[in-house]
């Protein structure tokens, strides 16, 4: 069985400021962890994935994650915040072969103030 | 790549009523899958298809809910007898197999069951 826990629902910082976004993971096999982007009225985007290649994954528009398998935990992490990174983020976990299917957290709504 | 397209992008109706939603995926996707998202929660897998094969179905896919490819392009998601239990965000994403298999979301439908 697998499932995902999103500490906090609602993360603030200053814009410039680091932004941390925290998501443990519960998993029989080895995980594929992911972290989505989703802005009002739009569909969910892919940030990055792990794929158990290399433990710290870089992705887009700055955000980079670590997997820990000690901690069982996937944080996504930015080091300075913009406006424009103001949105709901989803961590998700799968199986090797269980292509797009996937278990979300919770969500957690990032605001970024000026 | 004119991405994943939901219609309607939002539906309203009354307890009782059936629905159907389409999803277009991304042409040379042969896998689909469809999520329902509900306020304050992170997507959940409902069910998917490889080209018009129906692979999966989650046990939350009650058998008032219906999904079809039937051609292994576009599908439609079929709610009879809406209840207000059903109102949620409904979810289409789209693939293609391989190693470094994507998901790429659309913008969903909200579905408001009064």
């Amino acid at each position: 069985a697998q499932s995902v826990t999103q500490l906090g629902s609602h993360v603030s910082v200053s814009e410039g400021a680091l932004v941390l976004l925290r998501c443990n993971y519960s998993s029989s096999v080895p995980p594929y962890l992911f972290w989505y982007v989703q802005y009002p009225n739009q569909g969910l985007q892919l940030l990055l994935k792990y794929t158990s290649a290399a433990t710290l994954v870089k992705g887009i528009n700055g955000f980079e994650a670590e997997f820990k398998k000690s901690e069982t935990s996937f944080h996504l992490t930015k080091p300075s915040a913009h406006m424009s990174d103001a949105a709901e983020y989803f961590c998700a976990v799968s199986g090797s072969n269980q292509g797009g299917k996937l278990i979300f957290g919770q969500g957690t709504e990032l605001s970024v103030k000026p | 790549d004119t991405g994943v397209s939901q219609d309607p992008r939002h539906k309203i109706t009354k307890r009782g009523q059936n629905v159907t939603f389409r999803c277009d995926p991304i042409s040379e996707h042969n896998r689909l899958y469809w999520y329902r998202q509900t306020l304050g929660q992170g997507p959940e897998f409902l069910t998917y298809f490889q080209n018009e094969a129906q692979l999966e179905k989650s046990r939350l896919l009650s058998d008032r809910f219906s999904a079809e490819r039937p051609k292994g392009s576009f599908s439609t998601l079929e709610i009879q007898r809406t209840e207000q239990g059903d109102s949620a965000m409904y979810l289409c994403a789209s693939s293609r197999t391989g190693a470094n298999e994507k998901l790429f979301f659309g913008s969903g439908t909200q579905l408001s069951v009064l």
